[in-house]
């Protein structure tokens, strides 16, 4: 299943809200989508499962959205320590990430 | 506490093996799959393979079916990746990944770089 992230990048300030899309070519069973946060240098880390459902210690500014095909993770009040690579996941074929999100420092 | 701890990486010339591990800690090994992800210089992430909780069964992506081999070793609480005829294109960071009941990935490991070159 391909998995297409919109925007490529995205340039907010800190307490703004981040809206970041991943839209899937097939429909995505079960709503197996998972949201990933990626720093340099460092591991994924896992941020959403199931495509709403919060990972253990994630605070609650992230939220997850979505459903068939189109899917959402959301960014409130965004902190300093955000502005990081975004991945979208789907599980429920195979195992495919879309291409990732910037979210950058305006 | 979860612990992943990649190994194995290194410098490759193209056409030769590599053979990464992961060694594991903090939870029952045998109960879990355990997956390979990759991601190049720069670019973004890519499943690689899986391995059922009892070994028997792998799954490989297109790009690597063939020339890499996923194995595990419940007495050691470790895996392995064989990689064989590697290509320039496999140059990247090999991370190591628990999935999760739930079907989520909750424990990666720090990662292990290859590079493929001449």
């Amino acid at each position: 299943i391909v998995l297409t992230q919109s925007p490529g990048s995205l340039s907010l300030s800190p307490g703004e809200t981040a809206t970041l899309s991943c839209r899937a070519r097939q429909h995505i069973s079960n709503n197996f989508l998972a949201w990933f946060q990626q720093k340099p240098g460092r591991a994924p880390r896992l941020l959403i499962y199931g495509a709403s459902t919060r990972a253990t210690g994630i605070p609650d500014r992230f939220s997850g959205s979505g459903s068939g095909t189109d899917f959402t993770l959301t960014i409130s009040r965004l902190e300093p320590e955000d502005f990081a690579l975004y991945y979208c996941q789907q599980y429920a074929n195979s195992w495919t990430f879309g291409q990732g999100t910037k979210v950058e420092i305006k | 506490e979860v612990q992943l701890v990649e190994s194995g990486g290194g410098l490759v010339k193209p056409g030769g093996s590599l053979r990464l591990s992961c060694a594991a800690s903090g939870f029952t090994f045998s109960s879990y799959w355990m997956h390979w992800v990759r991601q190049a210089p720069g670019k973004g992430l890519m499943w690689v393979s899986r391995i059922n909780s009892d070994g028997t069964s792998t799954g490989y992506a297109d790009s690597v079916k063939g020339r890499f081999t996923f194995s595990r070793d419940n007495a050691k609480n470790t895996t392995y990746l064989q990689m064989d005829n590697l290509r320039a294109e496999d140059t990247a960071v090999y991370y190591c990944v628990r999935d999760d009941d739930d079907s989520s990935w909750n424990h990666w490991g720090q990662g292990t770089l290859v590079t493929v070159s001449s």
